[in-house]
């Protein structure tokens, strides 16, 4: 069965610090790979998705990015976090069929 | 700009009760819909997917009317480990084809 792993489950950062926060997916390949954010009380935010390696698709610009270096190993990025930054982060995964997606545990991350 | 769109509540309900809530979305082209839970401080699951006859897992059924662009949950005999926020899912318009609602806040009370 297939399975996704994300972590750190949390975080505590301190403005203008890096970040990396990674995903892998088990038991599928060529998946769909998507980043969300979920801010506090709020609805969920696509940030970036992927549809094959190499392959990063942006929906928000800001100070984040993404990478996608092997077929089922997502990444999320920043040189300089911003106390905005804070937030529910959630990978998921999903098919290339009409299939829902599938989330991550998510990481709790707190900008300082 | 395609949306989904959902009362945010909350639902406060007592236990054993029968609770229903609409999803609405404004793409007509939308083919595929689910309705995903979400406990607090947590990733949402999947909780199912909705077809055009109708699905029902239990005390769970949802509804698709596409005329009037809607999917409804209808959760029966409720208890108090249902309650959390539900969120719904049209595929077919926004990045990707996902567009999420913003979620219903569901109680459900002793």
């Amino acid at each position: 069965s297939q399975t996704i792993h994300q972590w750190p489950a949390t975080l505590v950062q301190p403005v203008g610090s890096p970040l990396s926060l990674e995903c892998t997916v088990e038991g599928t390949s060529n998946p769909n790979l998507y980043w969300y954010r979920q801010a506090a009380g709020r609805g969920l935010q696509l940030l970036f998705y992927s549809v094959g390696i190499g392959q990063i698709s942006s929906e928000v610009p800001q100070n984040l990015s993404a990478s996608r270096p092997q077929d089922r190993q997502f990444i999320l990025s920043s040189k300089k976090l911003l106390l905005s930054d804070s937030g529910f982060y959630l990978c998921a995964w999903r098919d290339r069929r009409n299939s829902p997606l599938h989330f991550g545990n998510g990481t709790r991350l707190t900008v300082t | 700009r395609k949306e989904v769109e959902q009362d945010p509540g909350p639902f406060n309900v007592p236990e054993g009760a029968t609770v229903a809530f609409n999803c609405t979305y404004s793409n007509s082209a939308s083919q595929s819909f689910f309705w995903y839970r979400q406990d607090c401080r947590k990733e949402p699951k999947l909780l199912m997917s909705v077809y055009s006859s109708g699905n029902e897992d239990g005390r769970f059924t949802a509804q698709l009317n596409r005329a009037s662009q809607y999917i409804s949950l209808l959760i029966r005999d409720s208890k108090l480990s249902d309650s959390a926020t539900y969120l719904c899912v049209a595929k077919g318009g926004g990045a990707d084809g996902l567009t999420f609602g913003k979620g219903t806040h569901l109680i459900i009370q002793p």
